[in-house]
């Protein structure tokens, strides 16, 4: 049972913006920073959003995330047929010692 | 470019043991901390254990402390990951990832899948 909470899904239309919450306590996004992570099914797990906004290189910017205390959030603007996939979010937390994903989202591109 | 390969994957029976490795290239591996990562059937992500760059501090989920052990080899470039006591429930696809900035993971193994059952 994860620490961190997601939907268990989300869907657009292309062009449209999707939002993905995830909610978490004190002991991990309240004092550590958070991750997101992309997923398509039988491929590696791709870095999208750390340190709560940060994009690594490559990523598009219609990638975004925020966080405002136990809570944080990643949008997708101009949804893209190719976005659609599992998204995870994650971060450090200090209780368990220990590093937590959340439930995970299912983005679909309708 | 960075490449992470994983090998040691496969079939075993319940209470066995498999060792699952991950050959590193194209950055400094012995200045990196290191993470193993699962995903069990229609399940979602499950991070499984942490270890720094010299290989003196460990992490683990609480789901595998005391069955399996994270390794690593700095001189060649690789970590490992020895699975003992397996059960069904450990029927996984599992990766090794590289740390990145922020407690995140920048690059990850291509996954190797591990079947728990008699």
């Amino acid at each position: 049972q994860s620490v961190l909470t997601q939907p268990p899904s989300a869907s657009g239309t292309p062009g449209q913006r999707v939002t993905i919450s995830c909610f978490g306590s004190s002991s991990n996004i309240g004092s550590n920073t958070v991750n997101w992570y992309q997923h398509l099914p039988g491929t590696a797990p791709k870095l999208l959003i750390y340190s709560d906004k940060q994009r690594p290189s490559g990523v598009p910017d219609r990638f975004s995330g925020s966080k405002s205390g136990t809570s944080a959030s990643l949008a997708i603007s101009g949804l893209q047929s190719e976005d659609e996939a599992d998204y995870y979010c994650a971060a450090w937390d200090d209780s368990l010692i220990g590093y937590v994903f959340g439930t995970g989202t299912k983005v679909t591109v309708l | 470019q960075v490449q992470l390969v994983q090998s040691g994957g496969g079939l075993v029976e319940p209470g066995g043991s498999l060792r699952l490795s991950c050959a590193t290239s194209g950055f400094d591996f012995s200045d990196h901390y290191m993470t193993w990562v699962r995903q069990a059937p229609g399940k979602g992500l499950e991070w499984l254990s942490y270890i720094s760059s010299r290989g003196t501090t460990i992490y683990y989920a609480e789901s595998v402390k005391g069955r399996f052990t994270t390794s690593r080899d700095n001189a060649k470039n690789s970590l490992f990951l020895q699975m003992n006591s397996l059960r069904v429930e450990d029927t996984a696809v599992y990766y090794c990832a590289k740390d990145g900035y922020g407690l995140s993971f920048d690059s990850w193994g291509q996954g190797t899948l591990v079947t728990v059952s008699s």
